[in-house]
């Protein structure tokens, strides 16, 4: 099946930092979505993007399908931005992968 | 407009009691799926189901687990003669179609296995 690697698995700002997250997969891709669970482990849909660019107050998103990647951004991080970031795509079947997930801390 | 449901939020079960998890999806949504989270860990699939319909269990363990979104009511997962080893969090998803939809996940069950 289709492999999803995200990266760094962990990552710490103090807030008001910019940074950026990455997933990469190993096959074509007909649905990547970015969510945040946070810390009280609900998962909120961040980004649905499978190819293209989208942005959406302090965060965006660009899909580079061709290139077999993604990259999500966060601008002037707070502390609510805190938790785990996943990206889950959906290669040839409509079995979604997750990846392991980015696990961020923002300092006040 | 309500998203998606799940109840209960936490379960406790002894050894060997069986476990029923419910979810109930977005209005208009015919698609769910159920994903297990364990501590530290991603996502991973379970089973793809539509009304009345498992299209897809690849994910599911063989044995003590079956799934049924029936035409009336929510989804249910059900887990048999439970173990330790089915402690997680359990997550459903909805979503309006098949290949390429967005999901949209409910908030989830723990389950604890005493």
């Amino acid at each position: 099946g289709i492999q999803v690697e995200q990266s760094p698995p962990d990552l710490i700002l103090q807030e008001g930092a910019n940074s950026t997250l990455r997933c990469n997969f190993s096959d074509s891709v007909n649905n990547l979505q970015w969510f945040h669970q946070n810390p009280w482990g609900q998962l909120i849909n961040l980004f649905y993007i499978p190819s293209g660019t989208k942005q959406n107050g302090r965060l965006s998103a660009t899909t580079v399908a061709t290139e077999r990647y993604s990259l999500l951004y966060i601008s002037s991080s707070q502390t609510t931005d805190s938790g785990v970031y996943f990206c889950a795509v959906e290669g040839g079947s409509y079995i979604p992968t997750f990846g392991r997930g980015t696990s961020l801390i923002v300092h006040p | 407009n309500a998203g998606v449901m799940q109840n209960p939020r936490h379960l406790v079960r002894r050894r060997g009691q069986e476990a029923r998890l419910r979810c109930s999806p977005m209005k208009g949504h015919s698609h769910v799926y159920w994903y297990r989270q364990l501590p530290e860990e991603g996502l991973k699939f379970m089973v793809y189901l539509q009304k009345e319909n498992i299209i897809d269990e690849s994910g599911m363990p063989k044995e003590r687990f079956s799934a049924e979104f029936p035409k009336e009511g929510p989804s249910i997962l059900r887990i048999q003669q439970v173990v330790r080893g089915d402690s997680a969090a359990y997550f459903c998803a909805s979503s309006p179609g098949g290949i390429g939809h967005e999901q949209y996940f409910g908030p989830g069950t723990r389950l604890t296995v005493t």
